[in-house]
């Protein structure tokens, strides 16, 4: 079982949808959650990070985790064809020693149709 | 204002041949991370270095894999002898900082555009 699972998808949607994108994972271990966004053949750009439980909301995203059922979601609303990308989900736990190796799901693949 | 520079972007290489992957981080960074994304997966871990040091390389391959970040010049990640399976898209990403756990802080890895490794 992979520490992080994540829908593949493609996942495609019509401009203005809202979009719900999720990951699971399974070491209680991890404490700060992010969401990358990578556009094909790019680097994968951070969009959000969040710190243990809770909401965190910057503009059209809305990043949502939820500890005790070791899930997070990454909401996009009034979705643009711009938003067409991959999705990774990334987490690291608060680690001993120096650095924050991050563990990503596969990503989700979101098509946004005009 | 440069972001993490990756060169080459596209790299050809024949079966046993060395494979040589620069890194310059965003200026001012100290550390750096390398990342490989396999077709289908996601993004793995494989090393962790400070200028000098390594501190993390629990993801790299036992053997024909190195890394090294020297006090001057970009961080090279180095593949001896690539066989087919070592191609797919390494990344590099640096933070300024690393995390600091008493202000439940982390730093943010600002990732370069990758190089893609085709391994004929």
């Amino acid at each position: 079982q992979k520490e992080v699972e994540q829908d593949p998808g493609p996942l495609s949607v019509p401009e203005g949808a809202i979009v719900s994108l999720n990951c699971t994972y399974s070491n209680s271990a991890f404490q700060y959650f992010m969401w990358y966004r990578q556009y094909s053949r790019k680097g994968p750009e951070l969009l959000m990070y969040t710190y243990s439980s809770g909401n965190k909301e910057d503009g059209r995203f809305t990043a949502q985790v939820d500890k005790s059922s070791k899930y997070i979601s990454l909401f996009i609303r009034d979705s643009q064809p711009s938003d067409s990308a991959t999705y990774l989900c990334a987490m690291t736990p608060i680690l001993t020693g120096g650095g924050n190796k991050l563990t990503f799901g596969t990503g989700t693949q979101l098509k946004v149709e005009l | 204002n440069a972001g993490v520079m990756q060169n080459p972007r596209h790299l050809v290489r024949r079966r046993g041949q060395e494979a040589r992957l620069r890194c310059s981080p965003v200026k001012g960074h100290s550390h750096v991370y390398w990342y490989r994304q396999l077709p289908e997966e996601g993004l793995k871990f494989m090393v962790y270095l400070q200028k000098e040091n390594i501190i993390d390389e629990s993801g790299m391959p036992k053997e024909r894999f190195s890394a090294e970040f020297p006090k001057e010049g970009p961080s090279i990640l180095r593949i001896q002898q690539v066989v087919r399976g070592d191609s797919a898209a390494y990344f590099c990403a640096s933070s300024p900082v690393s995390g600091t756990r008493d202000r439940g802080i982390t730093d943010t890895q600002y990732f370069g555009p990758g190089t893609r490794l085709t391994v004929l």
